[in-house]
């Protein structure tokens, strides 16, 4: 039972928007950044998404981050095939001086 | 090119020891945080431990304290991960990562290395 809630799967066909949810309490997503990471098949995971909203260098604008109260999102919009993937919320938890992941998501592109 | 690499993985009894490193290059390594995040055979992501720029500050989840160590060698860009009293439970592919900033509350964790397996069975 991950302290972070993802739905374990979503999808979407090539060119459509979609969005993964990641829902916490006032200890974490309520009080820190938030963090995505994409976990192609057989690679390790890679920084999607940081402080929030920020997109590092190279990770192209079709992805974008949110965050409201204690849930935060990650939106993907013109699904492309290779954005098959495997994706992780994460953030720091204040009352258990923990870092906390989501249960991540399977995202399949129909 | 910012990297890190972990090596030290593999087959260990239980009860066993075994310990891990990670060999950062590319950034000025006292500069930044460092955590080891885990993945169990078809499961998520697990982190496991985290320590501060100077090493001063660890922290730990409650899966792993008192029997994994944490700790850092500035001088050779190197952080490591002691695991003793090894349980089947923790076979996992173990990845190293660097953290954003020099605290390792709540700035997440940038660049990951590729991973090191470890193995835990008689």
């Amino acid at each position: 039972q991950s302290v972070l809630t993802q739905p374990p799967s979503a999808s979407g066909t090539p060119g459509q928007r979609v969005t993964i949810s990641c829902s916490g309490s006032s200890s974490n997503i309520g009080s820190n950044y938030v963090y995505w990471y994409q976990q192609l098949p057989g690679t390790a995971p890679k920084l999607l998404i940081y402080r929030n909203n920020q997109r590092p260098s190279g990770v192209p604008d079709r992805f974008s981050g949110s965050k409201s109260g204690t849930s935060a999102s990650l939106a993907i919009s013109g699904l492309r095939s290779e954005d098959e993937a495997d994706y992780y919320c994460a953030t720091w938890d204040d009352s258990l001086s923990v870092w906390v992941f989501g249960g991540g998501t399977k995202l399949t592109v129909l | 090119e910012v990297q890190v690499l972990e090596s030290g993985g593999g087959l260990v009894q239980p009860g066993g020891s075994l310990r891990l490193s990670c060999a950062a290059s590319g950034f000025t390594f006292s500069s930044y945080a460092m955590s080891w995040v885990r993945q169990a055979p078809g499961r998520g992501l697990e982190w496991v431990s985290a320590t501060s720029g100077s090493g001063g500050s660890t922290y730990y989840a409650d899966s792993v304290k008192g029997r994994f160590t944490i700790s850092r060698d500035n001088s050779k860009n190197t952080v490591y991960l002691q695991m003793n009293s090894l349980r089947a439970e923790d076979t996992a592919v173990y990845y190293c990562a660097k953290l954003e900033e020099v605290v390792i509350r709540g700035y997440g964790m940038d660049v990951w290395g590729q991973g090191t397996t470890v193995t835990v069975s008689s």
